[in-house]
This record gives C-alpha cells, sequence and structure tokens, in this order.
C-alpha cells in the first residue's frame, strides 16, 4: 500500500527560476491538498484540489504559484520566479473523505 | 490571527508516565479535529481524530478529549515511550474534515527513558 509519494524530497533553486513539486496522492484518493511549512512554525494551507478542478485557493499567494491535479497524473504545484523567502517544506496530503495522509515533503531551498 | 493555538511549545515526561498535549481553537465553525505526529524531515503522520459531536476517541494508548464549551481539546499518550518523542500539531477542520486543516504551532514532547 503506497502512501502519499512526493518528489523531489530536496530541492534547490537559484533566485528567479521555476521550482516543480510532485505529488502522487494514495491510490484511490480524490481530495489533493497542499501545505506550506515555515521553519519553527505550523502547516498553512495552501491549496485544495480535486481531479481537474481547484476547489479551495484561499491560502495560495496571489501570483507566482499555481497548482493542478489533472486527470492523469500527479498533482503539481509551481513556484514561478522564486525568491528566497519561498524556502520552506512543501507537503502534499491526500484524502478519501475526512483524515488527510501526508507525504514526506519537499524541501525547498532558494539561493 | 491564530484559529488554533498550542500554548506549550515543548514538554518533558518520564517513560511509563502519561504526557497530556493540550489545544485550543477559536473558531466555532470547526467540527472535526486531528493530531498529527511529525519527527524532522517526515510529513505529518495522522494519529487520531475527534467529530464535534463526540468528547472522547480513544485509541490504544493514545485518547483525545474534546470540551466544545471550552473549545479545548486534548491528546493523553499513556504510557508515555521514547519513540512517541516528536512534534505534535493538533488540527481542526470544518464540514466534517474534508475542508482545509488549520494547525497550530505544534509541541515537541520528549519521553525520557
Amino acid at each position: 500500500n503506497a502512501g502519499v509519494m512526493q518528489n523531489p524530497r530536496h530541492l534547490v533553486r537559484r533566485r528567479g527560476q521555476e521550482a516543480r513539486l510532485r505529488c502522487s496522492p494514495v491510490k484511490g484518493h480524490s481530495h489533493v491538498y497542499w501545505y506550506r511549512q515555515l521553519p519553527e512554525e505550523g502547516l498553512k494551507f495552501m491549496v485544495y484540489l480535486q481531479k481537474e478542478n481547484i476547489i479551495d485557493e484561499s491560502g495560495m499567494p496571489k501570483e507566482r504559484f499555481s497548482a493542478e491535479f489533472p486527470k492523469e497524473g500527479p498533482s503539481i504545484l509551481r513556484i514561478q520566479q522564486v525568491v528566497r523567502g519561498d524556502s520552506a517544506a512543501y507537503f502534499c496530503a491526500s484524502s478519501p473523505a475526512n483524515e488527510q495522509y501526508f507525504g514526506p515533503g519537499t524541501r525547498l531551498t532558494v539561493t | 490571527d491564530q484559529q488554533v493555538k498550542q500554548n506549550s511549545p515543548s514538554l518533558s515526561v518520564q517513560e511509563g508516565r502519561i504526557s497530556i498535549l493540550n489545544c485550543d481553537y477559536t473558531n466555532s465553525m470547526f467540527d472535526y479535529f486531528l493530531w498529527y505526529k511529525k519527527y524532522p524531515a517526515e510529513g505529518p503522520t495522522f494519529l487520531i481524530s475527534i467529530s464535534s459531536i463526540k468528547d472522547k476517541n480513544e485509541d490504544g494508548r493514545f485518547t483525545v478529549f474534546l470540551n466544545k464549551s471550552a473549545k479545548h481539546l486534548s491528546l493523553h499518550i499513556v504510557p508515555s515511550q521514547p519513540g512517541d518523542s516528536a512534534v505534535y500539531f493538533c488540527a481542526a477542520s470544518a464540514q466534517g474534515g474534508s475542508e482545509k486543516l488549520v494547525f497550530g504551532k505544534g509541541t515537541k514532547l520528549t519521553v525520557n527513558p
């Protein structure tokens, strides 16, 4: 039983580059959530998606950030023109209904 | 505006004793509450949850208590084991958990042998 998978686990980008984070939910789960954790903080909600639909993007920054969950393939969180403040751990979770199950996270470092 | 608060950043307990982790919330729309355990460099692991229609849920050594009038919940671990040492996050959701989770900042539990 594969859990939520995220890749890459670590990603280093220079300022101005693009970062693409991938999340494969648990097989059969149709709900995907992205969260961001800054050092010494709790996880902060970014976006909630179902297949081909964005359900809630109230936590997404207005610019440079986008997310998708296509009919086939993983969910992608894309950050364009990264800045140092984007350095954080990004976690994806999937859910069949209530409990959300988290992946191991992608640690993004912007140099 | 912190809707979910874990006021104790850290807690140290002796092996075999009870660990009690506390969490307060402000949003009365929350109706589903969860506890997650997190080790460094890993994702949060789901531990236990409780719906607002209940005041207690138990799973092995873990029990969660909910006091809706006080907007307070707690996680009891008994007996505590060294392997329980981790950061524990309280999270809350509206509409039965299918919505986004709002997390507290976490409490770092250390269980001493």
